[in-house]
């Protein structure tokens, strides 16, 4: 059975750092590019990163660019994300979440989500 | 950047046809996929490449995708089915609609 098992949430203060992580399980982790999903109370889904299997592909929402770093260590099937200089519109519950690769393919399955709060 | 636009929301009778549409510039030429999400939960596949179902997903849940409108069709709508959904697609990053609360009256 596949489980995504987001971890690392909390209460921040703007300005400061916070790190994410998703431990995956039931299935090949090398082989799936993995992403970062958040959505803020009451509202849509955001996509806010993702990374390829080999982490040699990258990408990031223009919102997070230059702020946040995602990174994985297939070694310990793992997924993270650095969140820094946070700000209150990053306030959201943060998903991890599987795809084949960094392309057209959908997300297949989704974690519960770690919830970030931004406030001081 | 590219934009999908999603009607806020959309009512159906029990047992009616729904209809969930999303808007994009030639979206018929990208896969489409539809999540739905439940209050509290987290999203979930129903359909995806335009109108390709996941394992576990009943045959009244099917997607078309044709020129600037790609659509949800959820057949029979049934109490459970109420939730938001959300269209995605990939356009050199990936791309949500800002989602649809269907309500089943």
């Amino acid at each position: 059975e596949v489980q995504l098992v987001e971890s690392g949430g909390g209460l921040v203060q703007p300005g400061r750092s916070l790190r994410l992580s998703c431990a995956a399980s039931g299935f090949t982790f090398d082989d799936y590019a993995m992403h970062w999903v958040r959505q803020a109370p009451g509202k849509g889904l955001e996509w806010v990163s993702g990374i390829s299997w080999n982490s040699g592909s990258i990408g990031y929402a223009d919102s997070v660019k230059g702020r946040f770093t995602i990174s994985r260590d297939n070694a310990k099937n793992s997924l993270y994300l650095q969140m820094n200089s946070l700000r209150a519109e990053d306030t959201a519950l943060y998903y991890c979440a599987k795809t084949v690769d960094l392309s057209h393919h959908p997300f297949d399955y989704w974690g519960q989500g770690t919830l970030v709060t931004v406030s001081s | 950047s590219y934009v999908l636009t999603q009607p806020p929301s959309v009512s159906v009778a029990p047992g009616q046809t729904a209809r969930i549409t999303c808007g994009g510039n030639n979206i018929g030429s990208k896969s489409v996929h539809w999540y739905q999400q439940k209050p509290g939960q987290a999203p979930v596949l129903v359909v995806y490449d335009d109108s390709d179902r996941p394992s576990g997903i009943p045959e009244r849940f099917s997607g078309s995708n044709s020129g600037n409108t790609a659509t949800l069709t959820i057949s029979r709508v049934e109490a459970g089915d109420e939730a938001d959904y959300y269209c995605q697609v990939w356009d050199s990053r990936v791309v949500f609609g800002g989602g649809t609360k269907l309500t089943v009256l």
